[in-house]
């Protein structure tokens, strides 16, 4: 079975500097990576995705992920946060040609400070 | 606007009761799903739906039963058997249940005591 580790349960940075998020996985067969955020109280909002091709993947908000399959790894990348990137993101993997259930990481609390 | 609708936003409920989460979506999506969120565990599937009249039990679906008698909806019931049913409950839809990412609701928080 498939697995998703994320290592940082919290994330403190400062504004306008860089910021990088951890996710590891398992899994004996190809995925695809999802990478979301939450705000408080809200649902989940896709940030970006990797299924095939180039393995830097660009999504909204200027966030960027690598996808490094010889370290079954998946980081999430910003150069410049600001106040409103304070959320939780959670990185996801899904089986390749299966129903797409996703298994979710733990979660990650980035929060931004002044 | 297309999009995904739960309703209500807050449900309070006395143990042993069942309840019922309404699920809706409008973008025309085959699969369906239903998510337990809880503090530093992530969210974990429930059950899922790839068509109509058709679903599938998730990783822990014990203490929950499903619906699926229209493409827009995919009401949950947590039951009385659900042994910690307070939570924060996600829906979510996809295109057709492979590969495609998932749209997710803005959640029901749910309250038992």
């Amino acid at each position: 079975a498939q697995s998703v580790t994320q290592l940082d349960s919290q994330v403190p940075v400062f504004e306008e500097a860089p910021v990088e998020l951890r996710c590891n996985y398992s899994s004996s067969v190809s995925v695809y990576l999802f990478w979301y955020v939450q705000y408080p109280n809200q649902g989940l909002q896709l940030l970006l995705k990797y299924l095939s091709g180039s393995t830097l993947v660009k999504g909204i908000n200027g966030f960027e992920a690598e996808f490094n399959k010889s370290q079954t790894s998946f980081h999430l990348r910003k150069p410049s946060v600001h106040i409103s990137d304070t959320a939780e993101y959670f990185c996801a993997v899904m089986l390749t040609g299966t129903a797409s259930k996703l298994t979710f990481g733990t979660g990650t609390r980035l929060q931004v400070t002044l | 606007d297309g999009g995904i609708t739960q309703s209500p936003k807050y449900l309070f409920r006395k143990e042993g009761q069942n309840v019922t989460l309404s699920c809706e979506q409008n973008l025309n999506h085959d699969a369906m799903y239903w998510y337990r969120q809880d503090p530093g565990q992530g969210l974990r599937l429930i059950y899922y739906s790839q068509i109509v009249n058709d679903f599938q039990k998730g990783d822990i679906a014990e203490g929950y039963s499903v619906s699926r008698e229209k493409k827009e909806s995919f009401p949950l019931t947590v039951t009385s058997a659900q042994k910690n049913p307070t939570a924060f409950y996600l829906c979510a839809s996809s295109i057709s249940g492979v590969r495609d990412e998932q749209y997710f609701g803005p959640g029901t928080r749910l309250t038992v005591t």
